[in-house]
């Protein structure tokens, strides 16, 4: 079975752009949830999404938003970059508890 | 916010050895899960260990689990060059109907020495 694939890689982006990272999970599962992680905050969640809803929700501002489609893949959008939002996005699918990471979308904001 | 505290922060051994990191956290939980992570790249699944259970085995990997202490701790035996990475401990806890929100702790970095 193909892993979770996560387009693109790398990004780079001035502040106020927005951006949008896509995320493949492996077929059959149907829970995609996304992470971010900074040197300084760790790895922390955004959000989970299940059979195309939003089931939780990490503490971060609304500027981060998500979707899931029917097919099970996913997208995370940022609006209004700022330099914070320079981190390592990573998406992760489950279909019984363990989850599966992909490689991660590495952004960075300048 | 953190849940999972890893204990300790770095540790440095020779090829060979066993390593063992602790991971503490504050709230009940529904499974605790460790993963390892290679500078800076994806996590990779390591062992998943539910609530009423109180040690797990995979290979080299012996977990065990303490929920009255609200501990965690990781066991890689027989050490390998390859086992240097960043090692995590994650909780799940219930919540919107899934089990599957994760409350990453900072890390232990695993260095292992040839």
């Amino acid at each position: 079975k193909a892993g979770v694939t996560q387009t693109p890689r790398y990004l780079i982006k001035t502040r106020g752009q927005q951006v949008t990272l896509s995320c493949s999970p492996i077929s059959g599962h149907r829970s995609v949830s996304w992470y971010q992680q900074t040197p300084g905050q760790g790895l922390q969640f955004l959000f989970e999404y299940f059979s195309e809803t939003q089931r939780n929700k990490g503490n971060f501002p609304g500027r981060f938003s998500g979707r899931q489609f029917s097919n099970s893949r996913s997208e995370m959008n940022v609006s209004t970059l700022e330099l914070g939002d320079s981190a390592l996005y990573l998406c992760a699918s489950s279909l019984s508890g363990e989850q599966f990471f992909g490689p991660g979308t590495r952004l960075t904001v300048l | 916010s953190q849940q999972g505290e890893e204990d300790p922060q770095a540790l440095s051994i020779q090829e060979g050895e066993n390593a063992t990191m602790n991971c503490s956290y504050k709230t009940s939980i529904n499974n605790l899960q460790w993963y390892r992570q290679n500078s800076g790249r994806g996590l990779v699944h390591l062992i998943l260990i539910r609530s009423n259970e109180r040690e797990k085995h995979s290979g080299r990997l012996r977990v065990t689990l303490d929920t009255s202490k609200k501990s965690s701790s990781l066991l890689i035996t027989a050490s390998r060059a390859a086992d240097t990475a960043s090692y995590f401990c994650a909780t799940a806890v219930n919540s919107g109907g899934s089990n599957y929100k994760l409350t990453f702790g900072k890390g232990t970095l695993l260095t292992v020495n040839p």
